[in-house]
């Protein structure tokens, strides 16, 4: 069964980093890239970006660029985002998914992690 | 950056209601348009791409329509299970963009 699996929530201090990740497993993942999305409380859904784990690749939103870094461990097969400069406007709950890779419009995100909770207090 | 608006941002139905939400993007992105949708503490779940291509497993009530900029979600007949919130997405080009959401609730 495809399937990611995210981190514990996390509650950061202004100014820190949070680093979370996603462990893919069901072997389907070598085709896709990976995309982090995160929702603020009681908000909509915001992209960050996305990044291809044959290549290394990656695609940030543009209000992301410079704060944001996506990895991925290939023996772990875990997807990491780590977010710096944390404010408390990045309170939220971060979300891993995963998109067909290779085609610059494509079609859905069709498997999402439980998502993950960052607060940032201080 | 595509500007995705969303309407209604929330409606109340009765179960057996047909329901229709619609999304407009802000320039023509073909069929490159998906729905999810998402109830609370859970992650979204895809329900429709490419415009009007349900996903498996995803009940028949449940269908989409539309092509360039305008879109729409339609449930033909409410379960008590479809009150949720609802997205439309645009996947035409980065960075994705989503509407803001349609919460449809129990009238």
């Amino acid at each position: 069964q495809v399937q990611l699996v995210q981190s514990g929530a996390e509650v950061q201090r202004p100014g820190a980093s949070v680093k979370v990740f996603c462990k893919a497993s069901g072997n389907t993942f070598s085709s896709f890239d990976i995309d982090w999305v995160r929702q603020a409380p009681g908000q909509g859904l915001e992209w960050m970006g996305w990044m291809n784990p044959k290549t290394g690749i990656s695609d940030y939103a543009q209000q992301f660029q410079g704060r944001v870094t996506m990895t991925w461990d290939t023996p772990s097969s875990t997807a990491y985002m780590q977010l710096s400069s944390l404010r408390s406007e990045d309170t939220a709950v971060y979300f891993c998914t995963r998109h067909l890779a290779g085609t610059t419009s494509f079609y859905g995100l069709d498997v999402w992690g439980q998502g993950t909770t960052v607060t940032v207090s201080s | 950056d595509i500007q995705v608006t969303q309407f209604p941002s929330s409606l109340s139905a009765s179960v057996g209601d047909r329901v229709t939400i619609t999304c407009r993007a802000s320039q023509t992105i073909r069929d490159y348009f998906n729905w999810y949708q998402q109830k609370p503490g859970q992650a979204p779940k895809l329900l429709i791409s490419a415009a009007s291509k349900l996903q498996t497993g995803v009940p028949s009530r449940f269908s989409g329509s539309g092509f360039g900029t305008d879109f729409t979600l339609t449930i033909s007949s409410l379960q008590p299970e479809d009150f949720a919130t609802y997205f439309c997405q645009q996947s035409f080009k980065t960075p994705l963009t989503f509407g803001g959401g349609t919460k449809v609730e129990i009238k």
